[in-house]
């Protein structure tokens, strides 16, 4: 069955920076576009970054475009997010997603998140 | 930026049916997708493409999709339907995927 298992989480200085990974399994992991959302405390879901099936595309949330970086490596089955110059405002639990087909469609699974707080 | 409103609550007493909307400018011409959060839990699809259902997700739940309003309609409602609900959309103009705010619905 498919698995999204996310990791890297924990509490950061205003300023710094955190990597998160998401572990897949049960599925052919380079055949899907992967996703990263996140959720303040208390408050709704927010798309951060999708990258394509095949690495070459990535999309940026306006509010992370140019300190987050979105990354797969196919050979470990792993999602990446590099998260530079965190602000209390990042504080949320982050969810890797796999998409259906396509790069564009519906997010069909989803991972249990890990929490990121920035807090000095 | 492309903006979904959902209205922040909706309250429905069991076996009756729960309507809740996702507003969007011109939504009728994008594909809607409806995840259900429960308390503590990681978001699961409900609905996508307006209005196909995932294996395993219940009949009582479907969807609708028409000009400015798109409509998750959950039928016969059961306590175990309390959660929030979130409605997405590909924004192709700016290559952004959007959720809207949330719906939390209320078994009474």
């Amino acid at each position: 069955q498919v698995q999204l298992v996310e990791s890297g989480g924990g509490v950061v200085q205003p300023g710094r920076s955190l990597r998160l990974s998401c572990a897949a399994s049960g599925f052919t992991f380079s055949s899907f576009a992967m996703h990263w959302a996140r959720q303040a405390p208390g408050k709704g879901l927010e798309w951060v970054a999708l990258i394509s099936y095949d690495g070459n595309n990535e999309y940026y949330a306006d509010s992370v475009k140019g300190r987050f970086t979105i990354s797969r490596d196919d050979s470990k089955s792993t999602l990446y997010l590099q998260m530079n110059s965190l602000g209390p405002e990042d504080t949320a639990i982050y969810y890797c997603a796999r998409g259906s087909s396509g790069n564009f469609a519906f997010w069909a699974y989803w991972g249990q998140g890990t929490l990121v707080t920035v807090s000095s | 930026s492309y903006v979904l409103t959902q209205p922040p609550s909706v309250s429905v007493a069991p076996r009756q049916t729960a309507r809740i909307t996702c507003g969007g400018n011109d939504i009728g011409s994008k594909s809607v997708h409806w995840y259900q959060q429960r308390p503590g839990q990681a978001p699961v699809l409900v609905v996508y493409d307006d209005g196909a259902r995932p294996s395993g997700i219940p009949e009582r739940f479907s969807g609708s999709n028409s000009r400015n309003t798109a409509t998750l309609t959950i039928s016969r409602v059961e306590a175990g339907d309390e959660a929030d609900y979130h409605c997405q959309v590909w924004d192709n103009p700016t290559d952004h995927w959007v959720f809207g705010g949330g719906t939390k619905l209320t078994v009474l």
